[in-house]
């Protein structure tokens, strides 16, 4: 079976960093993306990790280690229009995806 | 560059109606994707199309769904007959061929079966 797992909600404070886990077990898998969603619009992409290790990409960072099947999403400095679902999708040949964690900064 | 485009916006049938829903990826995009996403749950996969073949169909529900990509441009998925537990948003992704794997999305159809 497929089973991939991130918290259902989060809540930090402007100016603050968060770190949004989550865990996959898939048959076979290529890389693992993240994706933003805010409310009643379209995913938008944010991140795609092949190999293990951290990137880096202005604000947001994402980390996969393949041998623990895991992955985390990092915000830095955080903002209010930073308040969005994010989903964890682990792709092979298409994308499952997780049930995404809403995560809510407060000022 | 316009990005994928997905019509209606929203939709509310009877159990038992038929209903079409259309998805215009970008431009030049081979791949197409259509995804679910059910009240309270994850996105699904659906199928994908590669150019106008099916490359995948494991994530279609049942027979009651079908979808065409007829020239390989824009694709639509019709639901016949529709049942209370296929509401929720249907996406539509699209993205190039070859070593590109960043899926563009569409704003979604929501699909509401009374």
């Amino acid at each position: 079976g497929q089973n991939i797992d991130q918290p259902t909600e989060m809540t930090a404070t402007e100016g603050a960093i968060v770190q949004i886990n989550c865990t996959y077990q898939t048959s076979g898998f290529n890389g693992l993306f993240w994706y933003q969603q805010h409310a009643g619009e379209a995913p938008t992409f944010l991140s795609y990790n092949v190999l293990d290790g951290l990137e880096e990409k202005g604000r947001f960072s994402s980390f996969l280690s393949r041998s623990k099947g895991y992955s985390y999403l990092l915000l830095k400095e955080l903002q209010m229009k930073d308040s969005a679902s994010y989903l964890c999708a682990a792709y092979n040949n298409d994308m499952r995806f997780g049930a995404g964690t809403r995560l809510t900064v407060k000022p | 560059e316009a990005g994928v485009t997905q019509f209606p916006s929203h939709s509310v049938i009877e159990k038992g109606q038929t209903v079409t829903l259309r998805c215009d990826p970008i431009s030049g995009h081979d791949n197409l994707y259509w995804y679910r996403r059910v009240m309270g749950k994850e996105i699904k996969f659906l199928l994908h199309f590669v150019k106008e073949s099916k490359q995948d169909e494991s994530g279609m529900p049942n027979n009651r769904f079908l979808a065409e990509r007829t020239g390989g441009t824009y694709s639509t998925l019709k639901v016949q007959p529709a049942e209370l537990e296929d509401s929720g948003v249907y996406f539509c992704a699209s993205r190039p061929g070859g070593d590109t794997y960043e899926q563009y999305f569409g704003p979604g159809t929501r699909l509401t079966v009374t």
